[in-house]
């Protein structure tokens, strides 16, 4: 199994530019999180998904766009990039999240120039 | 505002010795509590969960839980080099299915 796979791994932008970080999971997992983390800091939720069709938002959304089509499928839409968006993105998915593990994919390093 | 504290470290401990991390939160209505390890550079990885008041153990890990004091801890028996590594507490939020994550403490086991 691939688990969750992410990409890009790496991406410079400029600011003002826009991209999405794609996140897939083979694992049949309803729900899914995109999280940003800083150096030296824990992870911070920027949206999250319980389902097809179903997005919410988690503690950090703005400057961010999500979209839940399918149930392997997870991006994160960045709209006019900004240097506050220069962080390590990770996309994970689970089961059942409050007693089962969390996958997290291989995390993209974004800065924005 | 719910939250996930822990010291950010670095804790350093002799190879072979105990390490204990420690984790508070502030929402009694957490449910369940994980311990994840970040290595440098690299994604978490799940070293265990806990949602009973106690002790549970897992081969060299033991998580305790104590919902009273509202604190969740991690030992670490026999440390070895390749346990170096930031280590992330996080409570599970059941109204809104979302984990609340620490900051992490990075333990450094010298040899």
């Amino acid at each position: 199994n691939a688990g969750v796979t992410q990409t890009p791994k790496f991406r410079i932008l400029k600011i003002g530019q826009s991209m999405t970080l794609q996140c897939t999971q083979d694992m049949n997992h309803n729900y899914m999180y995109w999280y940003r983390q800083d150096p030296g800091m824990g992870l911070k939720l920027i949206y999250y998904s319980v389902g097809a069709g179903i997005t919410d938002k988690g503690e950090v959304p703005n400057g961010y766009n999500v979209s839940r089509s399918t149930t392997e499928d997870f991006p994160l839409r960045l709209e006019l990039a900004a240097p506050s968006q220069t962080s390590v993105y990770f996309c994970a998915s689970s089961y059942l999240p409050g007693s089962t593990e969390a996958f997290f994919g291989q995390g993209t390093r974004l800065t924005v120039v | 505002q719910k939250e996930v504290e822990q010291n950010s470290g670095p804790l350093s401990v002799p190879e072979g010795a105990i390490a204990s991390l420690n984790c508070t939160y502030s929402d009694r209505g957490s449910q369940s509590f994980f311990w994840y390890r970040q290595y440098s550079g690299k994604s978490p990885e799940l070293i265990m969960f806990i949602y009973s008041n106690g002790d549970k153990e897992d081969g060299r890990f033991t998580a305790q839980l104590n919902k009273a004091s509202q604190y969740v801890s991690l030992l670490i028996r026999d440390s070895q080099p390749s346990d170096s590594a930031t280590y992330l507490c996080a409570g599970f939020m059941d109204s809104n299915y979302q984990l609340i994550w620490g900051a992490g403490t990075k333990l450094i086991i010298k040899p």
